[in-house]
């Protein structure tokens, strides 16, 4: 089992969509995680710290469910502008591991 | 503020030839990581650096590659000899506190190609 799941997409929605991605993790002892976000052919660019109690930013939702291991991502009302690849990033102590990424294209 | 800055953006060459990345941090961040990303692994942490000391390189493919980090402004990935499968993009990236990965910035990436 890879330590990093992600879902595979590509996820194609329509512009005002709600949109989920869930990231599942295998190490129980990881400590902080993160969404990343990836343009094509661009460097990853951090999105969003995952806090325990869940965190939201503007219409970026990031929960955290250590019980079951995964954490998620919700975009509400996605933009054109939101198409990429979004990465799960899990750390442990001085270890860290990138999802393999979820795509996404919103569509006009 | 000039972000992590890698060099060259892109390179082509043939298989058996060494190939050198070459980074610049952030100035003022003491760690650097090195990270190759493909379709099919992903984006994958080969080695990173705190204050010029590699501290995990259990990353590293092989011995093919090393990596080096002179000073707190520069570090070279080199892969000798190069390979097809080592074909990938490479990137930089920087943090300011020791191997937290929110403080990270990645540089543009170096698109290797090795024919």
């Amino acid at each position: 089992r890879k330590e990093v799941e992600q879902d595979p997409g590509p996820f194609n929605v329509p512009e005002g969509a709600t949109v989920a991605f869930n990231c599942t993790y295998s190490n129980s002892a990881s400590q902080s995680f993160f969404w990343y976000r990836q343009d094509c052919r661009k460097e990853p660019k951090l999105l969003m710290s995952v806090y325990s109690s869940g965190n939201e930013d503007g219409r970026f939702t990031a929960q955290l469910n250590r019980a079951s291991q995964y954490i998620s991502l919700l975009i509400r009302d996605s933009k054109l502008s939101d198409s990429a690849t979004y990465l799960c990033v899990v750390n442990y102590g001085q270890n860290f591991v990138f999802g393999p990424g979820t795509r996404l294209s919103v569509l006009p | 503020d000039a972000g992590v800055i890698q060099s060259p953006r892109h390179e082509v060459t043939e298989m058996g030839q060494e190939v050198t990345l070459r980074c610049k941090p952030i100035s003022g961040h003491n760690s650097l990581f090195w990270y190759r990303q493909t379709m099919m692994r992903g984006l994958e942490l080969l080695i990173y650096f705190n204050n010029n000391v590699p501290i995990d390189d259990s990353g590293m493919p092989e011995d093919r590659f090393s990596a080096k980090m002179p000073n707190a402004s520069f570090s070279t990935l080199k892969i000798q000899p190069s390979e097809p499968r080592d074909s990938a993009v490479y990137f930089c990236a920087s943090s300011s506190l020791s191997g937290r990965v929110d403080e990270q910035f990645f540089g543009p990436g170096t698109r290797l190609t090795v024919l």
